[in-house]
């Protein structure tokens, strides 16, 4: 089935330590799209990406690192500047035409 | 810049009531318009699009028409399960800018 894989599900991070969020899509999009949610709250765009080997920063980078360098991926990386990093992530892929699919999520937790 | 409004919740209701879910929406461009659903624990789900004014996304007995005259699309259900218990999730998107924006969602508990 087509789709946006998210791996791992859940994701546990020590103090100081850079970890690396995986994404994948098997539907074709060009642009993807990384959002991060907060218990009880919406969802905030840190990064996305319209076309291979191009990304742009949303309203929340500061912190956060992402390449591009297959279409099929879109790897997110919580970096150590990232001070409050305890949250779930979700990837989507799409645009306004045909709507935006979303992955199952990633859970991370410092610890 | 664009943006989306959605009502606060939670939002209660008794088996088998009627549901609207309130959106509005700001936009420079014309965007399309959508909403999603989050169960617990999970990714966002696309429940129902509009791409143009006047449209109606209809699913699973959800509908939300494309008002561009009160840049409004509310949700509703005409009678809901307790199985439609979950946050629900307006946004928008731009072909111009690429970006879809989400309002704040809104939760819907439903009692038996």
């Amino acid at each position: 089935d087509g789709g946006i894989t998210q791996s791992p599900k859940y994701l546990f991070r020590k103090e100081g330590q850079n970890v690396t969020l995986s994404c994948e899509q098997n539907l074709n999009h060009d642009a993807m799209y990384w959002y991060r949610q907060d218990p009880g709250q919406g969802l905030r765009l840190i990064y996305y990406s319209q076309i291979v080997n191009d990304f742009q920063k949303g309203d929340i980078a500061e912190g956060y690192s992402v390449s591009r360098e297959k279409k099929e991926s879109f790897p997110l990386t919580v970096t150590s500047a990232q001070k409050n990093p305890t949250a779930f992530y979700l990837c989507a892929g799409g645009d306004a035409d045909y709507g935006y699919t979303f992955g199952s999520g990633t859970r991370l937790t410092v610890v | 810049g664009d943006s989306v409004t959605q009502m606060e919740g939670p939002v209660t209701l008794s088996e088998e009531a009627f549901l609207t879910i309130n959106c509005t929406y700001t936009a420079t461009g014309y965007p399309s318009l959508f909403w999603y659903v989050q169960y617990p624990g999970e990714g966002l789900q696309l429940l129902l699009k509009a791409t143009k004014a006047d449209d109606k996304g209809s699913n699973k007995g959800f509908e939300a028409t494309y008002r561009k005259e009160t840049t409004s699309f509310h949700l509703e259900k005409g009678s809901v399960q307790v199985s439609d218990s979950a946050v629900y999730f307006c946004a928008l998107g731009t072909s111009n800018t690429g970006k879809l924006i989400f309002g704040q969602g809104t939760t819907l508990q439903v009692k038996p």
